[in-house]
């Protein structure tokens, strides 16, 4: 099956700081999405991005489908922003996560 | 414009007892999956339903995990016999159509003593 890796593990960042997250995969997917687990464990859907590039916010994400990586940019972190970034990829079967990134923020 | 809804939040059970998880998808969604979480780990696949129909199970453990999508009414993931194992968070998801972009409600904690 497909498998799922990202990095870093843990970030420490101070507030204000910018932020890179990496998800590589192993195959073909065509749903990749980003997630943000808060510290109350609740999942919120930050983008589906199986391809290309969006945009929300002081979030951005890019998708190189044809190289098999994907990317979470957090701009001017606020400590709102700690959790945990899980991203999740298919390819007509069931999602499958990666083990996260744990971000911590600090004022 | 109600997304994925879960109840209860948080369910506590002794080992033996009998453990239902409830899953409303989103309003027009007739696609459902869950998922387990054990703690530190990442989010696992169980189950994939269509209204009356498992699609996939092949994350469901083979014995006491039994899952459901009536005709009317929520998903209903069904643990029997619980153990401490069972323990985790239980997160439902749906979908417009298959396989495709996923809405996760808030999960089921399960603490099982």
């Amino acid at each position: 099956g497909i498998q799922v890796e990202q990095s870093p593990p843990d970030l420490i960042l101070q507030e204000g700081a910018n932020s890179t997250l990496r998800c590589n995969f192993s195959d073909s997917v065509n749903n990749l999405q980003w997630f943000h687990q808060n510290p109350w464990g609740q999942l919120i859907n930050l983008f589906y991005i199986p391809s290309g590039t969006k945009q929300n916010g002081r979030l951005s994400a890019t998708t190189v489908a044809t190289e098999r990586y994907s990317l979470l940019y957090i701009s001017s972190s606020q400590t709102t922003d700690s959790g945990v970034y899980f991203c999740a990829v298919s390819g007509n079967t069931p999602l499958v996560f990666g083990k996260g990134t744990r971000l911590s923020v600090i004022a | 414009n109600a997304g994925v809804m879960q109840n209860p939040r948080h369910l506590v059970r002794r080992r033996g007892q009998e453990a239902r998880l409830r899953c409303s998808p989103m309003k027009g969604h007739s696609h459902v999956y869950w998922y387990r979480q054990l703690p530190e780990e990442g989010l696992k696949f169980m189950v994939y339903l269509q209204k009356e129909n498992i699609i996939d199970e092949s994350g469901m453990p083979k014995e006491r995990f039994s899952a459901e999508f009536p005709k009317e009414g929520p998903s209903i993931l069904r643990i029997q016999q619980v153990v401490r194992g069972d323990s985790a968070a239980y997160f439902c998801a749906s979908s417009p159509t298959g396989w495709n972009i996923q809405y996760f409600g808030a999960g089921t904690r399960l603490s099982v003593l």
